[in-house]
């Protein structure tokens, strides 16, 4: 088994100012991935990467910055927030990047902005 | 592109009931498809996940989904409801080839009266 640890759990940032969340995991997997949870809709990918200095955009990359400089740590900077991207932001891994492999989550981190 | 519809936002039953959540999905081809749950404070968990082949799939702890590529459908079924399954339940779809591509639904937040 293995662990998909989200820092900080909550975080509180003044509008304009750059966030940083980050993100690891101990399952030796491949591929990890940073979703958006807005409350009442599903979730919107952000970023990916395949491995190790690998990055792809998602559906909703705008506004935000991925680093993958090691297989274990994937981290997700706001640029610049706002007060409209107050939401729950997941972590996941999984073990490549093929359509049917299963997504494993860390429990969030809730940003709000001020 | 695919696309995943849950028409129920919120869904209650008494426990000990049988339990039924919707999922629509858009997808020209076979797709790969998965449930989902995250309980309250906690990352998504996998509960099962269709490949083509068998259109009843079970998954943990007692829940089972159909595939129907007739109605473009996979709802996902509980024959007795128990307290501890309150949760949000995500219908996700992903492209048969291509590499990953996964777009979730909006969710359907179970809540279990007793």
């Amino acid at each position: 088994g293995g662990i998909i640890t989200q820092t900080p759990k909550f975080l509180i940032g003044q509008e304009g100012q750059k966030l940083t969340l980050k993100c690891q995991q101990n399952f030796n997997h491949d591929t990890m991935y940073w979703y958006r949870q807005d409350s009442g809709k599903g979730l919107r990918l952000i970023y990916y990467s395949i491995t190790e200095n690998d990055l792809q955009k998602g559906d909703l990359s705008e506004g935000y910055d991925a680093s993958r400089e090691k297989k274990s740590s994937f981290s997700l900077t706001v640029t610049s927030a706002q007060k409209n991207e107050m939401a729950v932001f997941l972590c996941a891994s999984s073990l490549d990047w093929g359509s049917a492999e299963t997504l494993y989550f860390g429990s969030g981190t809730r940003l709000t902005v001020l | 592109a695919q696309s995943v519809t849950q028409p129920d936002a919120r869904v209650t039953v008494s426990e000990g009931a049988s339990l039924q959540l919707r999922c629509k999905y858009s997808y020209f081809g076979t797709p790969y498809l998965f449930w989902y749950v995250q309980y309250p404070r906690q990352g998504l968990q996998l509960l099962l996940k269709y490949y083509p082949g068998d259109p009843v799939v079970q998954g943990v702890n007692g829940f089972e989904a159909e595939f129907s590529k007739s109605n473009s459908s996979f709802h996902l079924r509980k024959a007795s409801v128990h307290w501890s399954d309150w949760a949000v339940y995500f219908c996700a779809v992903s492209r048969g080839t291509g590499g990953y591509k996964v777009v979730f639904g909006s969710g359907t937040r179970l809540l279990v009266s007793p």
